[in-house]
C-alpha cells in the first residue's frame, strides 16, 4: 500500500516567486491536512480538507491557500514567497478528519526561498 | 490560547524506561497523539488517546488524563533506534484547527 507522497521533495525558489506544493493522499484517505515545520516554530498547522471542502484553516497569512481535487490529491501554494517561508511542508493523511486511526505523513518537501 | 509543552530535552541509556510528559491546555479535545520523528524524515504515528488511561504499544505505552490536561509516553526497553523526536499533538475542534503540535521532546539514548 502505497504511503502519501509529496512533489517535489526540495526546491529552491526566489524571493517573491509563487511555489505549488502536491500532496497524494493513501489510496481510500479523504481527509488531507499540511503543516509547516520550522527548527523555532516547530509544527504549524496550515490547513485541512476533507471531500475537496476545507475544514480548517491555521493562523497564516492568505498568501498560502490550499485546494482538494475529487480524487483527495491536494495542492498548497504560497504566492510572493518570503525568506521566513523556508520551512519542511508536511502534508498528512487519514481515513476520517478526527484521526481515530491516526494522520500519516508525506517527507515533506523542503522549500529554500533566497 | 492553545499551548502544549513537553520536555525540550531526555537523555537514556539502552535498555532503561522512559516517560515523556506532555502537557496541554485547548479550548476543547478530540484526542491527544503521540509521534515519533526522526532526524530528516516524516513523523510516524505512535498512538492515539481519546479516553483516560493507558494504551499499551509493545514497547510503547501511552497515558491520558483529560480532567488534569496530561498524556504521557512511556518507551521501554530502550534501544539506540529509539533516539529521535517525540511530538504530543491534540486535535481541537472547536478551536477550528487540525492537530496542534507541542515543539517535541528529543531524546538522545547511549550505551
Amino acid at each position: 500500500k502505497a504511503g502519501v507522497t509529496q512533489t517535489p521533495r526540495y526546491l529552491i525558489k526566489t524571493r517573491g516567486q509563487q511555489v505549488t506544493l502536491s500532496c497524494s493522499p493513501i489510496s481510500g484517505h479523504r481527509s488531507v491536512s499540511w503543516y509547516q515545520q520550522t527548527p523555532g516554530q516547530g509544527l504549524q498547522f496550515l490547513f485541512e480538507y476533507f471531500s475537496e471542502t476545507q475544514r480548517n484553516k491555521g493562523n497564516f497569512p492568505g498568501r498560502f491557500s490550499g485546494r482538494q481535487f475529487s480524487n483527495s490529491r491536494s495542492e498548497m501554494n504560497v504566492s510572493t514567497l518570503e525568506l521566513g517561508d523556508s520551512a519542511l511542508y508536511l502534508c498528512a493523511s487519514s481515513l476520517d478528519p478526527e484521526g481515530h486511526y491516526g494522520y500519516t505523513f508525506g517527507s515533506g518537501t523542503r522549500l529554500t526561498v533566497v | 490560547g492553545q499551548n502544549i509543552d513537553q520536555p525540550t530535552e531526555m537523555t537514556a541509556t539502552e535498555g532503561a524506561i522512559v516517560q515523556i510528559n506532555c502537557t496541554y491546555q485547548t479550548s476543547g479535545f478530540n484526542g491527544l497523539f503521540w509521534y515519533q520523528q526522526h532526524a530528516g524524515e516524516a513523523p510516524t504515528f505512535l498512538s492515539y488517546n481519546v479516553l483516560d488511561g493507558l494504551e499499551e504499544k509493545g514497547r510503547f505505552s501511552s497515558f491520558l488524563s483529560r480532567s488534569k490536561g496530561y498524556s504521557y509516553l512511556l518507551l521501554k526497553e530502550l534501544q539506540m533506534k529509539d533516539s529521535a523526536s517525540y511530538l504530543c499533538a491534540v486535535r481541537d475542534d472547536q478551536a477550528g484547527t487540525a492537530l496542534i503540535f507541542g515543539k517535541g521532546t528529543t531524546l538522545s539514548v547511549s550505551s
